[in-house]
């Protein structure tokens, strides 16, 4: 059974970094491109980011480019996103999501990350 | 960026109705499209992708179509587990971008 198990969310000051962890089972990660997604409290999914199953290539949305990265670590079963420099319009409930044909076939329960001082 | 635009934004329905759900492109993605649903406090869940296939496990009542820039999302008989706010995203290039989602609620 496909699972997705994120984690590392929680309260952070503005200006500050979190790294979440979503942590793969019931597949070979290193076969499947993974992808983050957002959701503001009460408003719509946002894309955030997505990399290949080698974690050569990388994509991002223009609103987080150059203060998140995404990476994975397919030894460890685990992809991350290390968010820098973080905003209030960064809180969001984050998830982490497997790619097939495209498409995120499976999703974890998602990450509740909140920017606030 | 590839605008989608997904229209109603809210819909109310009974069960047992045939409601669609339309997704338009700012520009051609050909069949690059895919929807998902949402319930309340839960992750999206896959229901369909390039447009028409339906993903594993996902009932049959719910169908999809279009290409182009036109796309619909049909459900053809409502069923009480169906009420859910419903995404369009497009896959056609970066980045990969949402409709605004489609509220369905019980009338």
């Amino acid at each position: 059974e496909v699972q997705l198990v994120e984690s590392g969310g929680g309260l952070i000051q503005p200006g500050g970094s979190l790294r979440l962890s979503c942590e793969a089972s019931g597949f070979n990660l290193s076969t499947y491109a993974m992808t983050w997604v957002r959701q503001a409290p009460g408003k719509g999914l946002e894309w955030v980011s997505d990399i290949s199953g080698s974690g050569g290539g990388t994509n991002y949305a223009d609103s987080v480019k150059g203060r998140f990265t995404i990476s994975r670590d397919n030894f460890k079963n685990t992809l991350y996103l290390q968010m820098n420099s973080l905003r209030a319009e960064d809180t969001a409930v984050y998830y982490c999501a497997k790619e097939t044909n495209n498409v995120s076939d499976y999703w974890g329960q998602g990450a509740l990350v909140t920017v606030s001082s | 960026d590839i605008q989608l635009t997904q229209s109603p934004t809210f819909l109310s329905a009974s069960v047992g109705d045939r409601v669609t759900i339309t997704c338009r492109a700012s520009q051609g993605i050909r069949s690059f499209l895919a929807w998902y649903q949402q319930k309340p406090g839960k992750a999206p869940n896959l229901l369909i992708y390039v447009a028409s296939t339906l993903q594993s496990g996902v009932p049959s009542r719910f169908s999809g179509s279009g290409s182009g820039t036109e796309f619909t999302l049909t459900i053809s008989s409502l069923q009480p587990e169906d009420f859910a706010t419903y995404y369009c995203q497009q896959l056609h290039s970066y980045p990969r971008t949402f409709g605004q989602g489609t509220r369905l609620e019980i009338k």
